[in-house]
């Protein structure tokens, strides 16, 4: 689905450094959400919005920001990221929190 | 918050059988129910979703059950093809929020 895009696609930072996952739709869904996806541990929610300016935790939330000033995106920043943090990163959004899922080609970070 | 378990975590079926997948939830409340593919390096997408008003719904060779008293729900999938090699994650929702299982490798043999 062409209309949620995640940038970059593929990132190499150092333990310490920030780093900004984007996350843009054109659906204007309601809601957005960021998943880690690691071996053996599914998807794992780190944050969600219902709609602009409103955003909550996930079940992974610690060391991690998010904020959503505008409907269409949804930007994820490690604020000084640590190898634990090493994962392909998942964005979706949908039209109401009961509604499915649309995800992102997802963005691989690798922390060194 | 929800607890989704699913199981089992591979599988291996003969290309022509059927394949079945398993998931229990806690939450009951929850009354969305997607199962989602994943094929290798690619993002999850949904091949079919059940509400829980519904106790069955079919699409071609795919089917979900659901059982509400049970809090389990079951991706079935007949005359499997090796294009059905994947990882299938089933989700159950609590509160505006997606709860996945751990996924299920499917592997179709030739």
């Amino acid at each position: 689905d062409a209309g949620i895009t995640q940038s970059p696609r593929y990132k190499i930072t150092e333990t310490g450094r920030q780093v900004t996952l984007m996350c843009h739709q054109t659906w204007s869904h309601s809601y957005m959400f960021w998943y880690r996806q690691d071996l053996g541990h599914g998807l794992r929610l780190i944050y969600y919005s219902a709609a602009a300016d409103i955003t909550d935790k996930g079940e992974v939330s610690d060391g991690y920001v998010v904020s959503r000033s505008k409907t269409e995106n949804f930007p994820l920043t490690l604020e000084s990221a640590t190898r634990s943090q090493t994962s392909v990163y998942f964005c979706a959004s949908s039209r109401q929190g009961n509604s499915p899922l649309h995800f992102g080609n997802g963005t691989r970070l690798t922390v060194t | 918050g929800e607890n989704v378990e699913q199981h089992p975590s591979t599988l291996s079926v003969q290309e022509g059988d059927s394949a079945v997948i398993k998931c229990t939830y806690s939450d009951s409340a929850s009354n969305y129910f997607p199962w989602y593919k994943q094929e290798l390096g690619k993002r999850p997408q949904l091949i079919i979703d059940i509400r829980s008003n519904v106790g069955e719904k079919k699409d071609q060779r795919i089917a979900v059950t659901l059982n509400k008293t049970a809090k389990h729900f079951s991706l079935h999938i007949t005359e499997t093809q090796p294009e059905d090699s994947a990882v299938y994650f089933c989700a159950a929702i609590g509160g505006n929020q997606f709860y996945f299982g751990t996924g299920t490798s499917l592997t179709v043999i030739p």
